[in-house]
């Protein structure tokens, strides 16, 4: 079962940075933290995952708090093609794959 | 960056035939594979994992005789539904993960039984 909750929808205005909160507060030490995002009727896409060190890579960052109960995605600056539902999986390496409800993110033009 | 690729995108079906959608991984080896089906407005819902070369391992309440899946090399894997009925009709995703290759997804199948 999924093991992170995510408001279910947020709104930003195109060329603002995208701030998407994830709570994991029963993550155990060997989950990493990852990031997908689903485009209508498309497979989800991979944007970024870590452990405990903030990550960022072209496409995002990853914030993991200290006690890595919660984490944010950061799109710096959001476009319209960034409308999308994004998902926040907690998993440890050789486990299954949970998707909870996600955050369904409208950029604003 | 990893691709991978599933097939068909779409499919339409009459009731009591099988279905048959193929996955591949094709830049990286797939160890293990995962199928999800998808209804209009929720979630992914894991269906099954499958190790290369092991028999896979069904979720909760998904039918092991109705969803046959074969993981017969490294980069392939097919999701068989047996005998579809119009309640079958969904977005069947798989994905792929290996050594140090985190998850991708194929595009989907919209299978659709008339």
């Amino acid at each position: 079962d999924a093991k992170t909750t995510q408001p279910p929808s947020m709104d930003c205005a195109e060329g603002r940075a995208a701030n998407l909160p994830c709570n994991h507060s029963t993550i155990s030490g060997n989950e990493y933290v990852y990031w997908y995002r689903q485009i209508h009727s498309q497979g989800p896409q991979y944007i970024i995952h870590g452990l405990k060190n903030n990550e960022t890579n072209e496409m995002a960052s990853l914030i993991i708090t200290e006690d890595r109960k919660s984490s944010t995605l950061i799109l710096p600056h959001a476009t319209l093609r960034d409308t999308a539902v994004y998902y926040c999986i907690v998993r440890e390496t050789g486990n299954q794959f949970y998707f909870g409800t996600g955050t369904s993110l409208t950029v604003i033009p | 960056g990893a691709v991978v690729s599933q097939h068909p995108s779409w499919v339409i079906c009459k009731s009591g035939t099988s279905v048959k959608i193929e996955c591949r991984s094709l830049d990286f080896q797939a160890t293990t594979m995962f199928w999800y089906r998808q209804f209009p407005k929720q979630s992914l819902m894991l269906m099954a994992t499958s190790n290369e070369g092991s028999k896979a391992t069904y979720e909760q309440g998904v039918e092991k005789d109705k969803f046959l899946i074969n993981h017969a090399s490294l980069t392939l894997s097919t999701l068989t539904v047996t005998s579809a009925h119009p309640e079958d009709s969904s977005f069947y995703i798989c994905s792929a993960t290996g050594p140090r290759t985190p998850l991708h997804f194929g595009n989907g199948t919209r299978l659709t039984v008339t």
